[in-house]
């Protein structure tokens, strides 16, 4: 069984630019969310994608967008990059139901 | 307003010694509760959820509705078993919605 996969695993930005991560969820997982980690923080909801549709959003603007594909796979989209965009981007896959979500290693985001 | 509290940052106890991480949570409704766990070098993955009521590795949590508290517990602490450990709650009952994580309490166990 094949986990939860993110890439890349580090990247670099500067500000004003924009920015793509992916995610490829474990096999049978439908559901797929982001959530965004700053350096000494829990990690924080951005989104949820349920069968290629938005399933739920966190308090963030709408420069943060996503997709989700047929296979279940997502990206997750930052428009305009800000310094306080520097994070460990997270991703998180599920079954659906009330079964529990499992995570990727993350991508570490640095604005600079 | 939703909300997870881990009011420790850091809790360093040392081995055999019993071991407490608090979480006290913010909703109004009827949430799901989580720990999750974070080893060195290692991604997060899940350790309990209340409605198992299982014991994982020696931990145990059990939902407090009255002082809407979470916390997790383990009568005797391994080497092992220091980590970051993350409190969670799902406000959306058996829909494997979103979730909310506290900040996190670093638990470093000592020889």
């Amino acid at each position: 069984e094949t986990g939860v996969t993110q890439s890349p695993t580090h990247l670099i930005k500067t500000r004003g630019q924009q920015v793509t991560l992916r995610c490829s969820s474990q096999s049978g997982h439908n559901t797929v969310s982001w959530y965004q980690q700053a350096l000494g923080q829990g990690p924080q909801f951005i989104f949820q994608y349920y069968r290629e549709e938005e399933n739920g959003r966190g308090n963030f603007p709408p420069r943060f967008s996503g997709l989700q594909f047929p296979n279940y796979s997502s990206e997750l989209n930052v428009n305009a990059l800000e310094l306080d965009d520097s994070a460990l981007y997270l991703c998180a896959s599920s079954p659906g139901g009330n079964q529990p979500q499992h995570f990727g290693d993350g991508t570490r985001l640095s604005i600079l | 307003a939703q909300r997870v509290t881990q009011p420790e940052k850091l809790l360093s106890v040392f081995k055999g010694a019993p071991v407490e991480l608090k979480c006290n949570y913010s909703y109004s409704g009827s949430p799901e509760l989580f720990w999750y766990v974070q080893y060195s070098r290692q991604r997060l993955q899940l350790l309990l959820r209340h409605i198992s009521r299982e014991s994982i590795k020696g931990f145990t949590a059990d939902l407090n509705k009255g002082e809407t508290s979470f916390h997790l517990k383990k009568p005797f602490a391994q080497e092992e078993d220091s980590a970051m450990y993350y409190c969670a709650l799902s406000p959306l009952l058996n829909q494997g919605g979103k979730l909310i994580f506290g900040q996190g309490t670093e638990l470093s166990v000592k020889p």
